[in-house]
């Protein structure tokens, strides 16, 4: 069964960094299109960056320079790390495995809550 | 960057009723394969994906749920509302980066 379960959200004030982990099971991470997605309070989702199996990455230009999506393959696990945090990066963090040739975003973690505020 | 756009906001509508959810895209999103998806998220849930490349049911997805559609103008229809499907709904382009959703519509009961 493919399971994600993300970690490492919290309460941070602006300016800080914080690192959210995505522990995979059940499919092979570094075989795979990986994704950030976030879903600010009561608002859409909003897609942040990808990596890609053979090691690109891609980002939104709300979070270029500032976030960093890696892997750890021995782990099988994703991470995004997350620097100079501001008020409107607060969100709902989910890991999705995707995009895949012909498939999107097709298994989903159930998210970790990031919130920055003074 | 691709721009998503869904119509209506909000759709009310009763059990058993049939809903039609419209998604445009600002371009393309593909040309012999349409990389389009739908979500169907409720409250407190992560989203679940319900069609991918336009057309094509997600392991487990009731055959009520149905997408159609190409070039920029798509469509999910469902059939005959169930009280489970009341819930927010999101379409997404991954044919390139940044990979975006559309603001979603809302389907709630009249």
């Amino acid at each position: 069964e493919v399971q994600l379960v993300e970690s490492g959200g919290g309460l941070i004030q602006p300016g800080g960094s914080l690192r959210l982990s995505c522990a995979a099971s059940g499919f092979t991470v570094r075989s795979n299109y990986m994704s950030w997605v976030r879903q600010a309070p009561g608002k859409g989702l909003e897609w942040v960056s990808a990596i890609h199996s053979d090691g690109n990455t891609n980002y939104a230009d709300s979070v270029k320079g500032r976030f960093t999506i890696s892997r750890d393959d021995s782990k099988n696990t994703l991470y995004l790390q997350m620097n100079s945090l501001r008020a409107d990066d607060t969100a709902l963090y989910y890991c999705a495995r995707g995009p895949n040739l012909y498939l999107p975003f097709d298994s989903w973690g159930q998210g970790t809550l990031v919130t920055v505020s003074s | 960057e691709i721009v998503l756009t869904q119509s209506p906001g909000t759709l009310s509508l009763s059990p058993g009723e049939r809903g039609t959810l419209s998604c445009r895209a600002s371009q393309s999103v593909g040309t012999k394969y349409n990389y389009l998806g739908w979500y169907q998220q409720k409250p407190g849930q992560a989203p679940r994906l319900l069609i991918y490349g336009a057309s094509n049911r997600a392991t487990g997805i009731p055959d009520r749920f149905s997408g159609s559609g190409s070039g920029t103008d798509f469509t999910l229809t469902i059939s005959r509302l169930e009280p489970e499907d009341f819930a927010v709904y999101y379409c997404q382009q991954y044919v390139t980066s940044p990979f975006t959703f559309g603001p979603g519509t809302k389907v709630d009961i009249k």
